[in-house]
């Protein structure tokens, strides 16, 4: 256990529609960092968030936006869903801004777009 | 710009057999590079690092070798067990992001 948790485990939605998918990092890590995990595309990052401000961003599609709130959970918005969108995203956090220090990854939300 | 191109899987093996993952990346500056294992229904566990040239990166057995010369970073183990079987992600962080190979899966049987 990693000590990440992502909710909810698995999500079917119909395109066209929007999705929320939760992250809460590990006790005192202060960045987070979504990726998306499809068979066509490999692991992609897609975004980077430090206390509360976002840092990097990856091949984010503009359709996608994410979060950091106060209490340091994430949570990341696909919309106008696509078939394409059908995906493992996964969460991880680290303790530090700099990302050479170790990320602990969540067990992924598993979106369905039907 | 900034790539990982790593061997294509499935590698299949013998229990004790040595282990080469081939990964070469392509990246301006001076990028830090990982190798990331992804067991059966997990997320991925960072497996090693190595952040400037020359550095060699070793966890539980693996080791890799960051080669500048030749843009490298090839995962080997010397004698690999059936609890090895997964997936290998060889990544890079360049500027504050992160790209990832896609992935090798390594079968090693008994």
């Amino acid at each position: 256990d990693s000590g990440v948790t992502q909710t909810p485990k698995h999500l079917i939605t119909a395109t066209g529609q929007r999705v929320t998918l939760r992250c809460s990092p590990r006790s005192g890590d202060l960045s987070v960092y979504w990726y998306q995990q499809s068979l066509d595309q490999g692991l992609q990052f897609l975004i980077h968030y430090y206390n509360g401000e976002e840092r990097a961003k990856g091949n984010i599609l503009e359709r996608f936006s994410a979060q950091q709130f106060p209490d340091l959970h994430s949570e990341l918005n696909l919309s106008s869903l696509e078939l394409g969108d059908s995906a493992l995203y996964f969460c991880a956090s680290s303790e530090t801004l700099a990302g050479d220090h170790e990320q602990y990854f969540g067990p992924g939300t598993r979106l369905t777009v039907t | 710009g900034n790539s990982v191109t790593q061997m294509e899987g499935p590698v299949t093996l013998s229990e004790e057999a040595f282990l080469t993952i081939n990964c070469t990346y392509t990246a301006t500056g001076y990028p830090s590079l990982f190798w990331y294992v992804q067991y059966p229904g997990e997320g991925l566990q960072l497996l090693l690092k190595a952040t400037k040239a020359d550095d060699k990166g070793s966890n539980k057995g693996f080791e890799a070798t960051y080669r500048k010369e030749t843009t490298s970073f090839h995962l080997e183990k010397g004698s690999v067990q059936v609890s090895d079987s997964a997936v290998y992600f060889c990544a890079l962080l360049n500027f504050n992001k992160f790209y990832f190979g896609s992935g090798t899966k390594l079968n090693v049987k008994p």
